[in-house]
């Protein structure tokens, strides 16, 4: 499973866009890349998921390079309710069975 | 509709006794997975179910923990003899998988059960 590092924690301000870079560079060809959100004594939520290029969704939006060695999650106009913690996932659904690698996350800060 | 639940939400108990931990997935999900979050920590996986099979129990930490599901829905998670480094948040999730498999990965997690060992 490929190993995937992103920023501890971010500050934002009410209104903003952020951006979270996820770095995954020996994503294998058939990984996915897949974004959870999870707020203080919650289970994780799904957020989006893509391939290549860009996935956009009712919540966000996700940018990956051809080279898919990197990805980015793009959160517009960020709320209070925003401030959680945001991790990035890589794995191939069909021959792992979907289990989830989760790192550390970034910790995102939303401030009025 | 529902989503997946677990119980209990709490559990406290004394350090060398036995715990279940229950998980109800989202009906029709074929694909159940036990994960873990200690203070501060990410998520640890467990293990994995397909229907009633575990194809993957890699993420098991030792021969106290177990996990069976039956009828391809409800799953217990058990910890032998348990230690206090065995507190932690014990999370459930599930998954649909369709015919031929899916690339979608979106899981649904449950509340989790807090587990205590004292």
């Amino acid at each position: 499973l490929a190993k995937t590092t992103q920023p501890i924690s971010m500050d934002s301000y009410e209104g903003q866009e952020v951006n979270i870079t996820c770095s995954h560079n020996n994503i294998a060809t058939n990984d996915y890349i897949t974004w959870y959100q999870q707020f203080p004594s919650q289970g994780p939520r799904f957020i989006i998921q893509g391939y290549k290029t860009k996935v956009t969704n009712e919540v966000a939006s996700l940018f990956i390079p051809a080279d898919r060695k990197s990805s980015t999650l793009s959160l517009p106009r960020v709320s209070l309710s925003d401030t959680a913690v945001y991790y990035c996932l890589v794995g191939d659904v069909f021959t792992q069975g979907g289990k989830l690698i989760f790192g550390q996350g970034t910790e995102l800060s939303v401030k009025p | 509709g529902a989503g997946v639940s677990q119980s209990p939400s709490n559990k406290v108990t004394e350090k060398g006794k036995d715990v279940e931990l229950r998980c109800d997935p989202i009906s029709g999900h074929t694909a159940l997975y036990w994960y873990r979050q200690s203070l501060g920590q990410g998520l640890e996986f467990l293990i994995y179910f397909q229907g009633n099979s575990a194809p993957d129990k890699s993420g098991l930490p030792s021969d106290r923990f177990s996990a069976e599901r039956t009828g391809g829905s409800v799953s217990t998670l058990t910890i032998q003899r348990t230690q206090q480094e065995d507190s932690a948040v014990y999370l459930c999730a599930s998954r649909t998988v369709g015919s031929g498999g899916s690339e979608n990965n979106e899981q649904f997690f449950g509340p989790g059960t807090r587990l205590t060992v004292l």
